[in-house]
Parts: structure tokens; sequence; C-alpha cells
């Protein structure tokens, strides 16, 4: 069973604007991670951040962490259609990632 | 090309035979997982080995399904007897274990299952 749930389920926006995809979960965790898949496509790896940190950076991508709320953010800032993708988080507290079912991101030029 | 490799990319077989996919993970990656990714879901979790030990195997796995990895580097799912319901994308992803789980997945492009 999936643990995470994203939020929206789908996005839709215009080149240049931000997107941001939130992550809920249930249990506690070793870290979480965010993966990208493009239609038909494996996943690929975007960022991981571990439990005891708060906020993480990489290029156009910024990730928070709240553990006491369970949930995590990804912001994506100014888009371009080559971000149009799914967006998954992965939740890990033993020796498997569990995904949550995604949010398909739909970059409008 | 040093990423995970599966093979093959598709399969396309009739309700009942048996079907075995490849996965090659990234050589010096001692852990290796298998998913199962069905149209507009997440990755769900089948099983996965650290070196050549299956260490976790998923309720959704019913007994029709076997992993074997026998020398720790590549490594097999078979599906026997299959269903339509096997119909799906399987994924194979890599990473090497240090401390925890703290580290990345690599992870092949699939091998997409029709069960006709």
């Amino acid at each position: 069973s999936q643990q995470g749930e994203e939020d929206p389920q789908a996005l839709s926006i215009q080149e240049g604007e931000n997107a941001t995809m939130n992550c809920s979960y249930k249990t506690s965790i070793n870290n979480l991670q965010w993966y990208r898949q493009n239609s038909g496509r494996g996943l690929v790896h975007l960022i991981l951040i571990r439990s005891n940190e708060r906020e993480k950076h990489s290029g156009r991508l910024r990730v928070t962490l709240d553990t006491s709320k369970k949930s995590s953010s990804l912001l994506i800032t100014a888009s371009r259609a080559a971000d149009t993708a799914s967006y998954f988080c992965a939740t890990s507290n033993t020796q498997k990632l569990v995904f949550g079912q995604g949010t398909r991101l739909t970059i409008n030029p | 090309d040093t990423g995970v490799s599966q093979d093959p990319r598709h399969k396309i077989t009739k309700r009942g035979q048996n079907v075995t996919f490849r996965c090659d993970p990234i050589s010096e990656h001692n852990r290796l997982y298998w998913y199962r990714q069905t149209l507009g879901q997440g990755p769900e979790f089948l099983t996965y080995f650290q070196n050549e030990a299956q260490l976790e195997k998923s309720r959704l796995l019913s007994d029709r399904f076997s992993a074997e990895r026998p020398k720790g580097s590549f490594s097999t799912l078979e599906i026997q007897r299959t269903e339509q319901g096997d119909s799906a994308m399987y994924l194979c992803a890599s990473s090497l274990a240090g401390q925890g789980w703290n580290t990345e997945a690599f992870f092949g492009q699939g091998t997409r299952l029709t069960v006709v």
C-alpha cells in the first residue's frame, strides 16, 4: 500500500510560473525523496531530505520537510516545458522506498 | 551505459504463460529492488535484495511471483501462469546501501508487460 499522498493529483501552470506539490505521509521516516517520471519511462531521483533537515535546495528545486506534520513540499521555480512529468514523493523508514500516487505536472508554453 | 538496465522493454504474453524479466543493476550497488506500477499510480514495492539475499517480499506478491539474484549481481523476476491483472510496468532499481537508507535509488526504464 502507498504511504505518501501527493496533492494536488494534477497541476497545470504556465511556463515561467512556480509549481508547488505537497506530500503527506503516515509513519516515522529516515528520509523523504522526490522523483520525477516522464511518461512511460523510469523514475529519476531529484532530491533527498533527511528527517533531521527542514529545507534543501537543488538548482530550481526547493524541498521542505515538517516531521511534526508528516508533510513535505516540492517547489519548482521558473518552470519550463521540460518540467512536464509526474512527480512522486517516496519515504523510507526501513530498507525500502514507499511511493505516493504522484502529481501530474503540465507546463503550458 | 552504466545505468540500471532492464530486459525486455516490452513483453506481450498470453494469459497462463510464464514470463521472466531481467535487471542488471549499477555494478557496485549492493541493493536491488523490484516495483510494479500501473497506469496513473505510484510504484508499488514488490521485493528487494541485499547482495544475493532476498530480505523482504511484499504481501502483494502472490506465489506466482518469484525473484532471484543468484550472485548478487543481476536479478530475475518470474511470473508464472500470468493473469490479465499482472499487466503493468515492472521497475527495477538499485542503490549502494551505507548507513541506514539515506541513499538515492537509480531506476531502470522498466519492462512493460501486457497479458492478453
